[in-house]
């Protein structure tokens, strides 16, 4: 079983639509948790991040960590067509030895006109 | 103000073949980090250096080497390309480990046949 799940889609939705992007992990001590979006043919670009537990919004974007359920996702409002593109979670432990990024598989989004 | 940049974009390698891809960051970043992705599998780890004079494996290791040429520089070497090492490959750096903010590369395309 792997560290962190993420469901690949392809998710495809109108403009205008609400997402939701989730993943799962399985590691306690995870306590940073990103998402990264990233564009066709591009390296992925840090779009928001939570440290433990809770919510943060960023304009069209909220990032909710849920702990005691291992579950994380991002909500996108009014999603626009310039929202295509994979989103990966990514998470760390900041205490462990290697204290490197685990990302999920990514989830590609398509925000058709 | 260029980040990291990588090079080659492309490349096609016959089996057995030899490679060395480039990485520099003008960020003044201590560590750097390099990934492949493939479909299905996410951003999986091949080798890291938290400060210059450092490297460590990662997840996937086997079949490659690195060299912090210096702070700016981590170059990835693929000593005999075999066609399971065909992968989009990303260079990232950070301020330091642990760290969530990784810039990333655009990627160099590999395909081994």
């Amino acid at each position: 079983q792997k560290e962190v799940e993420q469901d690949p889609g392809p998710l495809s939705v109108p403009e205008g639509a609400i997402v939701s992007l989730n993943c799962t992990y399985s590691n306690s001590a995870f306590q940073y948790f990103m998402w990264y979006r990233q564009y066709s043919r591009k390296g992925p670009e840090l779009l928001m991040y939570t440290y433990s537990s809770g919510n943060k919004e960023d304009g069209r974007f909220t990032a909710q960590v849920d702990k005691s359920s291992k579950y994380i996702s991002l909500f996108i409002r009014d999603s626009q067509p310039s929202d295509s593109a994979t989103y990966l979670c990514a998470m760390s432990d900041p205490s462990g030895s290697a204290r490197q990024l685990t990302f999920g598989s990514g989830t590609q989004l398509t925000v058709l006109p | 103000n260029a980040g990291v940049t990588q090079t080659p974009k492309f490349q096609v390698l016959k089996t057995g073949q030899s490679m060395t891809l480039q990485c520099a960051q003008d960020m003044n970043h201590n560590s750097m980090y390099w990934y492949r992705q493939d479909p299905g599998m996410g951003l999986r780890l091949i080798y890291y250096s938290a400060s210059e004079g450092t490297t460590d494996k990662g997840e996937v290791p086997n079949g490659y080497n690195v060299s912090r040429l210096n702070k700016r520089e981590f170059s990835l070497r693929l000593e005999s390309a075999a066609p399971s090492q065909t992968s989009v490959y990303f260079c990232a750096s950070s301020a330091s480990t642990p760290s969530i903010g990784y810039t990333f590369g655009s990627g160099t395309r590999l395909t081994v046949v």
